[in-house]
């Protein structure tokens, strides 16, 4: 069976403070895809990263940054320097390495940056 | 245009009352699929399809229909609507697969059922 975790319910950080936003995965696959995706207060769901499992090297996009650890199966998302716009809903996915298989959402962190 | 239109954007319906979701794509993409979300449970999946003759049911199908008329459109029809059906409902696409890639989603609609 597929999962996805994130224990964060909600996180609030001051301005400029570093947060990790954690996620863990269950899967038997070898192949499979992990997804985050962000969902500001408009609603939209915003696509940010997918990693396959096989590609175990960490990412850094501007102040955003991933660590992927195959040993205990999680796919964290730290921000850095926090800004109020990073005040969202964050979606850690799943999905299979096969044709015919749907993402897997976890129940999403909701972040508030405090100014 | 936006890659994944959803109409409407928002809508008040009473109890009982028959509504539809429409989404339209641009994207090229067979699959589609929508989703609801509720606050603290994620997006759960309603209905899927794979192509315009394959359609299948998620995991909280029941109270829920689906068309697909094209391979651009997939709607979602709530036949007697109910309050606990009040979320933010999502269309989504994607290509076969084979890639792993993820969705592309629309912008959403949020339905009150009161």
């Amino acid at each position: 069976a597929q999962k996805v975790t994130q224990a964060q319910t909600e996180i609030s950080v001051v301005e400029k403070e570093d947060v990790t936003l954690d996620c863990v995965y269950e899967t038997r696959d070898t192949t499979y895809y992990l997804f985050w995706y962000k969902q500001p207060p408009s609603g939209e769901l915003v696509f940010l990263i997918r990693r396959n499992s096989f590609d175990e090297q960490n990412e850094i996009s501007g102040r955003y940054s991933w660590n992927f650890q195959k040993s205990t199966s999680s796919f964290n998302f730290t921000i850095t320097a926090s800004q109020v716009v990073d005040s969202a809903v964050y979606f850690c996915a799943l999905r299979r390495g096969t044709s015919y298989d749907k993402v897997i959402f976890g129940p999403g962190t909701s972040l508030s940056v405090i100014p | 245009d936006a890659d994944v239109t959803q109409t409407p954007r928002n809508r008040i319906t009473k109890t009982g009352k028959r509504i539809m979701l429409e989404c339209s794509q641009t994207k090229g993409h067979d699959r589609m699929y929508w989703y609801r979300q509720d606050p603290g449970l994620g997006l759960r999946l309603i209905y899927y399809s794979f192509d315009v003759k394959d359609i299948n049911k998620g995991e909280i199908s029941d109270g829920y229909s689906v068309s697909r008329q094209a391979q651009a459109k997939f709607s979602l029809s709530l036949e007697s609507a109910i309050p606990n059906q009040t979320a933010l409902y999502f269309c989504a696409t994607s290509d076969n697969g084979l890639l792993g890639y993820g969705y592309t989603f629309g912008s959403g609609t949020r339905l009150t059922v009161v």
